[in-house]
C-alpha cells in the first residue's frame, strides 16, 4: 500500500487529454512539493515534473503539473503512443522522513 | 552528458552481502546528494536511502535500516549502497538516483539503468 495513491490504470485516445492522480495527506503532499516520472517499458524512469509544475529541459509542453492542498494531479495533451508508460508521483513525507512514491499509473494510449 | 552507471548487482543467497556501486560523470558529483531507489519485479519505486553532498547526513527507508549502508567517494564519483542481511524481498532492480532537495523540493534529477540484485537460496 503506497503512502501516495494513484489510479492503476487510465486510458485515452491519441490526439486526447488524459490526466492522473496522485492523493496524499498533509504530511507529505500537504507540505511538500510533487514531482512526477514517466518510466518507458524496460527504462529507468525519467523526470518529467519537478516542483508541481515546473519541466525539465526537453520535456515537452504537453505534459503540465498542479498541486491543490493534499492532491496532485498530472495531465498529457495530444497523446502518442510513445506515452505509453507507467507514472509515478513522489513526494517528501514529514512524518515517515521518507521520500515516498504513489504506486505508479499505467497510460494505455488506445 | 550527466550519466549513472550502476554495478555490483547478482545473485546472493538469503542472510548475503552485496556491495552495489554507481559511477557518476559529466557533471560536479560533489555538489549533489545522491540516492538509491529500488523496483521489485513487477512493483512500483521505493526509495531506499539518500546522502548528502558530504556524507553529513544519511536518510534510510525504515524496511533497510541498519542492513543497507549508504556511502561515497567524491574523489572517485562514486556513490555505494553496502546490502547485509539480504532477504528475499529485497530482490530489486537498484536504481542509482541523484537527488535534488531544498526547502520544501524533493526529487530525483537523473537516473541510472539500474542494477539487478535477486537474493534467492
Amino acid at each position: 500500500q503506497s503512502v501516495l495513491t494513484q489510479p492503476p490504470s487510465v486510458s485515452a485516445a491519441p490526439g486526447q487529454k488524459v490526466t492522473i492522480s496522485c492523493s496524499g495527506s498533509s504530511s507529505n503532499l500537504g507540505n511538500n512539493y510533487v514531482s512526477w516520472y514517466l518510466q518507458l517499458p524496460g527504462t529507468a524512469p525519467k523526470l518529467l515534473i519537478y516542483d508541481n509544475n515546473k519541466r525539465p529541459s526537453g520535456i515537452p509542453d504537453r505534459f503540465s503539473g498542479s498541486k491543490s492542498g493534499t492532491s496532485a494531479t498530472l495531465g498529457i495533451t495530444g497523446l502518442q503512443t510513445g506515452d505509453e508508460a507507467d507514472y509515478y508521483c513522489g513526494t517528501w513525507d514529514s512524518s515517515l522522513s521518507s521520500v515516498v512514491f504513489g504506486g505508479g499509473t499505467k497510460l494505455t494510449v488506445l | 552528458e550527466a550519466q549513472l552507471v550502476e554495478s555490483g548487482g547478482g545473485l546472493v543467497q538469503p542472510g548475503g552481502s552485496l556491495r552495489l556501486s554507481c559511477a557518476a560523470s559529466g557533471f560536479t558529483f560533489s555538489t549533489y546528494w545522491m540516492s538509491w531507489v529500488r523496483q521489485a519485479p513487477g512493483k512500483g519505486l521505493e526509495w531506499v536511502a539518500n546522502m548528502r553532498q558530504d556524507g553529513s547526513e544519511k536518510l534510510y527507508v525504515d524496511s533497510v535500516k541498519g542492513r543497507f549502508t549508504i556511502s561515497r567517494d567524491n574523489s572517485k564519483n562514486s556513490t555505494y549502497l553496502q546490502m547485509s542481511s539480504l532477504r528475499a524481498e529485497d530482490t530489486a532492480l537498484y536504481y542509482c538516483a541523484r537527488f535534488r532537495r531544498y526547502l520544501s523540493s524533493w526529487y530525483f534529477d537523473l537516473w541510472g539503468q539500474g542494477t539487478l540484485v535477486t537474493v534467492s537460496s
